[in-house]
């Protein structure tokens, strides 16, 4: 079975501070996909990034960062110097075909970032 | 951005009475989901549609019903509105239905069912 857990429900940190978001998977496919989202208050999702499982290698873009492991079955997200308009929810979620094209995706519960200035 | 429009954006109903949301494209994108959002559970899949008049269900499909008549509109019907269907829900696309395609949302129909 597909499942994404990201244990971490809310983290508040300080203006300048870095934050790691965790999120560890399950699934039994050797080929997949996983994926960052990111919900402002404003409500919308806003993909921010896609990792497949034959890639390891870490990625940066600006303040944000991705550690995956395939050892661990995770896929971290950092943001480094974090600002204000860092405030919001983000998920994590796994990627698997369906039996008739289309990806379902599965997400986590999502974690909650406050960024107080 | 992705041309995704969902309305309405809010609706109020009552137990019971029947409830549509449509989702509207203008990407021509093959690939439509809908998904609900609850505290807790994060994003869940409801029915997806891989072509026109070519849906499927998701994980929490009971009570919903959807349809899609043409490329650039998926509906998602709640038969009889219960309030355990009070939710916040998303329509998305992806052009592609392969594994490493990123859906694209809307930005969600905030649905109360008193």
């Amino acid at each position: 079975a597909q499942k994404v857990t990201q244990a971490q429900t809310e983290i508040s940190v300080v203006e300048k501070e870095d934050v790691t978001l965790d999120c560890v998977y399950e699934t039994r496919d050797t080929t997949y996909y996983l994926f960052w989202y990111k919900q402002p208050p404003s409500g919308e999702l806003v993909f921010l990034i896609r990792r497949n499982s034959f890639d390891e290698q870490n990625e940066i873009s600006g303040r944000y960062s991705w550690n995956f492991q395939k050892s661990t079955s995770s896929f971290n997200f950092t943001i480094t110097a974090s600002q204000v308009v860092d405030s919001a929810v983000y998920f994590c979620a796994l990627s698997g075909l369906t039996w008739n094209g289309g990806n379902q995706f599965y997400f986590g519960t999502g974690t909650s970032l406050t960024v107080i200035p | 951005d992705a041309g995704i429009t969902q309305s309405p954006r809010h609706k109020v109903t009552e137990t019971g009475t029947p409830v549509t949301l449509r989702c509207h494209q203008t990407e021509n994108h093959r690939y439509m989901y809908w998904y609900r959002q609850d505290p807790g559970h994060g994003l869940r899949l409801i029915h997806y549609s891989y072509g026109v008049k070519d849906t499927d269900k998701g994980e929490v499909s009971d009570g919903y019903s959807v349809s899609r008549s043409k490329t650039e509109d998926f509906l998602l019907t709640l038969e009889s509105a219960t309030s355990s269907q009070t939710s916040v829900y998303f329509c998305a696309i992806s052009e592609w239905g392969e594994a490493n395609q990123p859906q694209h949302f809307g930005d969600g129909t905030r649905l109360s069912i008193l």
